[in-house]
């Protein structure tokens, strides 16, 4: 069966500071993956999405970058975190040809 | 280009009690839909999806929502709620095909059942 993992599930950060999280996908090939961030009173907005190794689209202008270096890895990434970075954020999934996406359990980010 | 509205952001109701949380869409191409629920600082399940045929759709948790495309309506419902049916509810919507079929969501409505 097809399992996510997503880490770290809390972490907290100096403004100023790098951003590394990592998602992982197991028992499926090729998936498109998904970057989310929710913030509170405002869903879950798109960041980026991957549909193959090395291919990222951006939703959004921000601080954030992403990367798929391997095939079911999709990793979020900063240079130098900013405070409106923090939120919950989330991997997803989505096996191509295929409706639904599954998601990860989370990574609560705070900046301080 | 599609979006998503939820127009309750809270819905408190009492156990066993019926409860209907609004979704609206806008597409300007054919769409699945899809309800989600997010217990606290937990990721996303899915609840049930609509794709296409009877316009009820039964989902887990003795949920289910009725599409509606003359209103761009997909409302979910149940019956009778429990205590454990407190979370966050999400309607989404995307693509049948192209842009990666990445969903886009609603802000979500917080259904609180109270005793």
């Amino acid at each position: 069966s097809q399992t996510i993992h997503q880490w770290p599930a809390t972490l907290v950060q100096p403004v100023g500071s790098p951003l590394s999280l990592e998602c992982t996908v197991e028992g499926t090939s090729n998936p498109n993956l998904y970057w989310y961030r929710q913030a509170a009173g405002r869903g879950l907005q798109l960041l980026f999405y991957s549909v193959g190794i090395g291919q990222i689209s951006s939703e959004v202008p921000q601080n954030l970058s992403a990367s798929r270096p391997q095939d079911r890895q999709f990793i979020l990434s900063s240079k130098k975190l900013l405070l409106s970075d923090s939120g919950f954020y989330l991997c997803a999934w989505k096996v191509k040809g295929l409706t639904e996406a599954f998601f990860g359990q989370g990574t609560r980010l705070t900046v301080v | 280009a599609q979006s998503v509205t939820q127009l309750d952001s809270q819905v408190p109701v009492f156990e066993e009690a019926p409860v209907e949380l609004r979704c609206n869409y806008s597409s300007s191409v054919s769409v699945y839909l899809f309800w989600y629920v997010q217990y606290p600082n937990q990721g996303l399940q899915l609840l049930l999806k609509y794709l296409s045929g009877s316009t009820l759709v039964k989902g887990i948790n003795g949920f289910e929502a009725e599409f509606n495309k003359s209103q761009t309506s997909f409302h979910l419902r149940k019956p009778s709620v429990h205590i454990s049916d407190t979370a966050e509810y999400f309607c989404a919507v995307g693509p049948l095909t192209g842009g990666g079929n990445k969903l886009t969501f609603g802000t979500g409505t917080q259904l609180k059942v109270e005793l």
